[in-house]
């Protein structure tokens, strides 16, 4: 099974902050990869799809890069409604979803 | 609004069974896969299982393999997980999620319900 491993696991920001997660595969998963936001009593909520295409109605201080083993999701300038967890999922091959990475003040 | 709604969560002894269902609205359900993930308390996200557009294929994470059984009735707009011999680490919240890609069994989720809890304890 292909494993996605995020990093890191929990960061401190402030808002305005230029903010990167990393997601690594095990294996190379092309561009089968996506980006949700979760916050507390929620479901998650997808942002970018295929590594890098933005979801529609999603801000675009959003951003994801990679293809390969190697992705990032990019949060050009943090706003306050942005402090969530942030999950990665491949779909190359079933599903996997990252560990996650919460995003605090 | 495109919108899915689960059902059928709840307490239920280790052992025991319980079916969950998610009711799908505003979107033609026949042309899409639909999938189960979970969240267990606390904890990050985990793919549960996938059926495709027809229900012909199915998928399951070895978690839960050969304990758990997807379905849909295209009939009724409507995706179904069986749950057998149910395990304390199998308590979480159970979402269902439409898979973004017309036709595509695997691709990203762009549709997901509230959830629904389900608690396996004695």
């Amino acid at each position: 099974a292909i494993q996605l491993t995020q990093s890191p696991s929990s960061l401190s920001a402030s808002v305005g902050d230029r903010v990167t997660i990393t997601c690594r595969a095990s294996q190379g998963i092309r561009s089968a990869v996506a980006w949700f936001q979760q916050k507390p009593g929620k479901a998650p909520n997808l942002l970018i799809y295929d590594a890098s295409s933005l979801e529609s109605g999603v801000p675009s201080r959003f951003s994801g890069s990679g293809s390969g083993t190697d992705f990032t999701l990019t949060i050009s300038s943090l706003q306050p409604e942005d402090f969530a967890t942030y999950y990665c999922q491949q779909f190359k091959s079933f599903s996997t979803f990252g560990g996650g990475t919460k995003v605090e003040i | 609004e495109v919108q899915l709604v689960e059902s059928g969560g709840g307490l239920v002894q280790p052992g025991g069974s319980l079916r969950l269902s998610c009711a799908a609205s505003a979107f033609t359900f026949s042309s899409y896969a639909m999938s189960w993930v979970r969240q267990a308390p606390g904890k990050g996200l985990e793919w549960v299982s996938s059926i495709a557009v027809s229900g012909a294929n199915t998928y399951f994470a070895d978690s839960v393999k050969g304990r758990f059984t997807i379905s849909r009735d295209n009939s009724k707009n409507t995706l179904y997980l069986q749950m057998n011999s149910l395990r304390a680490e199998d308590t979480a919240i159970y979402y269902c999620a439409k898979t973004r890609g017309f036709g595509k069994t695997f691709d990203a989720f762009d549709i997901w319900g509230h959830g629904t809890m389900v608690t396996v304890s004695s």
